[in-house]
């Protein structure tokens, strides 16, 4: 049983260009929320994807933005690159309505913006 | 609003000693408690939960937490350190801002030979 996969593990990008992040849930989970954790810090919620629709947003730009796929898959979108959107952006997989339980994490992809 | 904090940024013991990293929270929602353990270049690993069943809950790798609503802390312990145990722990809580996970500013746990 595959837990949660993200791709790119690594990633550089120059200030001003466009990002996408990619992860695979856990199987039999269909709720993808992302966090944003730099360098320091603790992990910040950015948005939630739940039928393929997002359901829940935390105080982050219109530049980040997302989608979900049937599979339940999802990527995360970056645009106009920032010098301080460099972070460690981590998957989180559940089932909807099932955070009360918590919730598994993917190894994280750690994006490099200069 | 639900909120986290952890007292403690660094925590440094010498193996075989008991650990404690505390964390009080914040939130007008019956809440769901969790514990993550984050090594070097490594995600996010679930220690333990607490979900309003019995206050004392015992994780992995012999940690354990005990849920105390009337002071709203939720620490974590263990009776004697390990060399692996060094890490970034994550207390968190889920409770009233939705479906979602808020986290703690992290405790850096270093431990001494």
């Amino acid at each position: 049983d595959a837990g949660v996969t993200q791709s790119p593990t690594h990633l550089i990008k120059t200030r001003g260009q466009q990002v996408t992040l990619r992860c695979s849930p856990k199987s039999g989970h269909d709720t993808v929320s992302w966090y944003q954790q730099a360098l320091g810090q603790g992990p910040q919620f950015i948005f939630q994807y739940y039928e393929e629709e997002e359901r829940q947003r935390g105080n982050f730009p219109d530049r980040f933005s997302g989608h979900q796929f049937p599979n339940y898959s999802s990527e995360l979108n970056v645009n106009a690159l920032l010098l301080g959107d460099s972070a460690l952006y981590l998957c989180a997989s559940s089932v909807f309505s099932g955070l009360r339980v918590g919730a598994f994490f993917g190894q994280g992809t750690r994006l490099t913006v200069v | 609003a639900q909120s986290v904090t952890q007292l403690d940024s660094h925590v440094s013991v010498s193996e075989g000693t008991p650990v404690l990293l505390r964390c009080n929270y914040s939130s007008s929602y019956s809440p769901s408690l969790f514990w993550y353990v984050q090594h070097p270049n490594k995600g996010l690993q679930l220690l333990l939960k607490y979900t309003s069943a019995a206050t004392l809950v015992k994780g992995i790798n012999g940690f354990e937490a005990e849920f105390k609503k009337s002071e709203t802390s939720f620490h974590l312990t263990k009776p004697s350190a390990h060399m692996s145990d060094a890490a970034e722990y994550f207390c968190v809580v889920w409770g009233n801002a939705g479906n979602m996970l808020t986290f703690g500013g992290g405790t850096r746990l270093m431990v001494k030979p």
